[in-house]
């Protein structure tokens, strides 16, 4: 019940078109879901979040959109650029703490 | 600046031993977690600690033990019974409601 499964593991997308990342999940204790971005070798970086009582949020070319009825939410990156080639993760929050997604590596082409 | 400081970045561990991995935070922050990331498997709790010399099992606690002692510090020793301790080991830590912030965590081999 603590799952969030995500999918695609990898993806390849090509300069200025839009990635697509779902997420689902089970626990309806989830009250938080961010997504983060990660490079190699680095901590992920928190990159938007979004809480279950809004059904999309949007900061620059990155939307969540939230089914709650669904118990899913996706992550679009819109004109997605090389520099966006990353591994993203989503995850759920319930008493402060985090569940993860397996992680979507994503690779931008020129 | 302030932000999560992970030391060192690269770790090496011989047959038996014991080794700490250092988290220090200058944010102010209550709340100190410790992850685990392994390829494909995304990030997996090991222990968190919600305020000084307190601390709870995530979900793979088995093989590791931390200390709070102090709110700026949160150190993880990998004992000798974690047979399987090659990892990118993650630290992070939030304040109240706010979101976690990770530092740039330590890969741990095996020699």
């Amino acid at each position: 019940q603590q799952q969030v499964k995500q999918s695609p593991q990898s993806l390849i997308v090509q300069k200025g078109g839009i990635s697509i990342i779902n997420c689902a999940y089970e626990n309806t204790a989830f009250d938080y879901f961010p997504w983060y971005q990660q490079f190699p070798g680095k901590g992920p970086a928190l990159l938007i979040a979004i809480r279950p009582d809004v059904s999309e949020k949007k900061e620059g070319r990155f939307t969540i959109s939230f089914n709650k009825s669904a118990k899913q939410f996706s992550l679009h990156i819109m004109d997605s650029q090389p520099g966006d080639s990353a591994t993203y993760f989503c995850a759920a929050r319930s008493y402060g703490k985090l569940t993860f997604g397996q992680g979507t590596i994503l690779t931008v082409h020129p | 600046d302030g932000g999560i400081t992970q030391s060192p970045k690269y770790l090496f561990r011989k047959e038996g031993q014991n080794v700490t991995l250092s988290c220090e935070q200058n944010l102010n922050h209550d709340a100190m977690y410790w992850y685990r990331q392994d390829p494909g498997q995304g990030l997996r709790l090991i222990y968190y600690s919600q305020i000084v010399n307190d601390f709870q099992k995530g979900d793979i606690a088995e093989g590791y033990s931390v200390s709070r002692e102090k709110k700026e510090s949160f150190p993880l020793t990998v004992t000798s019974a974690q047979k399987n301790p090659t990892a990118f080991y993650l630290c992070a830590s939030r304040y109240s409601n706010q979101p976690q912030h990770f530092g740039d965590g330590t890969r741990l081999s095996i020699l």
